[in-house]
């Protein structure tokens, strides 16, 4: 399974974009690459999915360079309920293998 | 779409008793589901890997018989506790895989387990 390595925290303030990097050298070439976000006592959810260059949904961007041995998660113009751990998998190929967690990044915003 | 939950969210037990926790996927058929633990502060752990009419794969390190899990239909896996303990004492979160443009993982709420 791809091992990914992210900060271990990152401090913001409101209204700031916020940028988020995962390595991930070993990514396989059926491997999507996903975030996550989870609050504390919560299940982790789901924010964005992509296997290359970008994506972007209502709430976060995904960038993907060519090699896909990287990405960054961009969160717009983050508030003080964006605190939370962002985890970065990689995985999730049609076959059964499950997600691996790595430590994520803390998140936190100020006002 | 693609909502999963778990019942209850939270239990408190007394030690030597076995307590079971429902993960129930709301929308969507999962042929797999996956079963996690998280302690305080902590990335989530993997615990086994639950497929539907057949045993479960569990990681190294987790008994077995400790946590029992069966996945009798496509919408239902639990997790059993038995003989817990207050090591046992965590939060316990499961996923199901399904199909949204790429192969996700949709988590449940969680539930947390004390053991006194």
């Amino acid at each position: 399974l791809a091992k990914t390595t992210q900060p271990i925290s990152m401090d913001s303030y409101e209204g700031q974009e916020v940028n988020i990097t995962c390595s991930h050298n070993n990514i396989a070439t059926n491997d999507y690459i996903t975030w996550y976000q989870q609050f504390p006592s919560q299940g982790p959810r789901f924010i964005i999915q992509g296997y290359k260059t970008k994506v972007k949904n209502e709430v976060a961007s995904l960038f993907i360079p060519a090699d896909r041995k990287s990405s960054t998660l961009s969160l717009p113009r983050v508030s003080l309920s964006d605190t939370a751990v962002y985890y970065c998998l990689v995985g999730g190929d049609t076959g059964r293998r499950a997600l691996t967690f790595g430590s994520g990044t803390r998140l936190q915003v100020q006002p | 779409g693609a909502v999963v939950s778990q019942h209850p969210s939270r239990v408190i037990c007394k030690s030597g008793t076995s307590v079971k926790i429902e993960c129930r996927s709301l929308d969507f058929q999962a042929t797999t589901m996956f079963w996690y633990r998280q302690f305080p502060k902590k990335s989530l752990m993997l615990m086994a890997t639950s497929n539907e009419g057949s045993k479960a794969t569990y990681e190294q390190g987790v008994e077995k018989d400790k946590f029992l899990i069966n996945h009798a239909s496509l919408t239902l896996s639990t997790l059993t506790v038995t003989s817990a303990h207050p090591e046992d004492s965590s939060f316990y979160i499961c996923s199901a895989r399904a199909w949204r443009g790429g192969e996700t993982q949709y988590f449940g709420p969680g539930t947390r387990l004390l053991v006194l």
